[in-house]
């Protein structure tokens, strides 16, 4: 089975502070996402990646950078954390290169509180 | 069905009743649908897809159905179990675009 792996379960973090949230995948997957979830508001995407070192801005990419040096591995950052920002994050991987099979294969999530 | 604001709807049913949930996208482009299931703790899995060349799909219990007449999608849970509890969200990809849109899901309770 696919396993997407996201380094914390809980975070608290204090508003300025710069944050970053990891997730990697052990299935050799080209594409890697972030997508943040709010009660009432379903997922939202942040940012994507296709590729080693590509990335493309998502739905919401303001106040978030990704990076991506390594296939597996898909990092995303906060610059300078606010409080509007305590969220669950959640990181997923496929294969597809095309949307037409772009099934997501997501990990367990990070919940993130700004104080 | 699934909407935007901050309450999500709910859909309580009785052990062993079917269950219907209900999803509105929203561009006649979409090409493709998946929907997915997430248990309290956990990230959404996948539990079936259907592209836009079908209106029917069937998997272990569960059935997909496609209107695309009236951009509606609705997934059937056949014998509703307890392990069946959970949020249910739906998503859709543009013909040619590169990532899904998401729902904002629909909260299924099972009764005892």
């Amino acid at each position: 089975d696919v396993k997407v792996t996201q380094s914390s379960r809980y975070l608290v973090k204090r508003t300025g502070e710069k944050v970053f949230l990891e997730c990697v995948q052990d299935m050799d997957h080209e594409n890697m996402f972030w997508y943040r979830q709010d009660p009432g508001l379903g997922l939202r995407l942040i940012y994507f990646s296709y590729d080693v070192k590509m990335k493309e801005k998502g739905d919401i990419p303001e106040g978030y950078s990704v990076s991506r040096e390594k296939k597996e591995r898909f990092s995303l950052i906060l610059e300078s954390a606010s409080t509007n920002q305590t969220s669950m994050y959640l990181c997923a991987s496929s294969t597809a290169r095309t949307a037409t099979n772009e099934k997501l294969f997501f990990g367990s999530g990070t919940q993130l509180s700004v104080l | 069905g699934e909407s935007v604001g901050l309450h999500l709807p709910t859909l309580s049913v009785q052990e062993g009743d079917n269950s219907i949930i209900n999803c509105a996208y929203s561009n006649s482009a979409s090409d493709y649908f998946i929907w997915y299931k997430q248990e309290s703790g956990k990230g959404p899995q996948f539990i079936i897809d259907i592209r836009s060349n079908m209106d029917k799909r069937q998997g272990q219990r569960v059935t997909v159905l496609l209107n695309k007449t009236v951009k509606h999608l609705s997934l059937q849970i056949a014998a509703t179990q307890p392990g069946d509890s959970a949020v249910y969200f739906c998503a859709e990809n543009l013909v040619g675009g590169n990532k899904l849109t998401f729902g904002t899901g629909t909260q299924l309770k099972v009764e005892l």
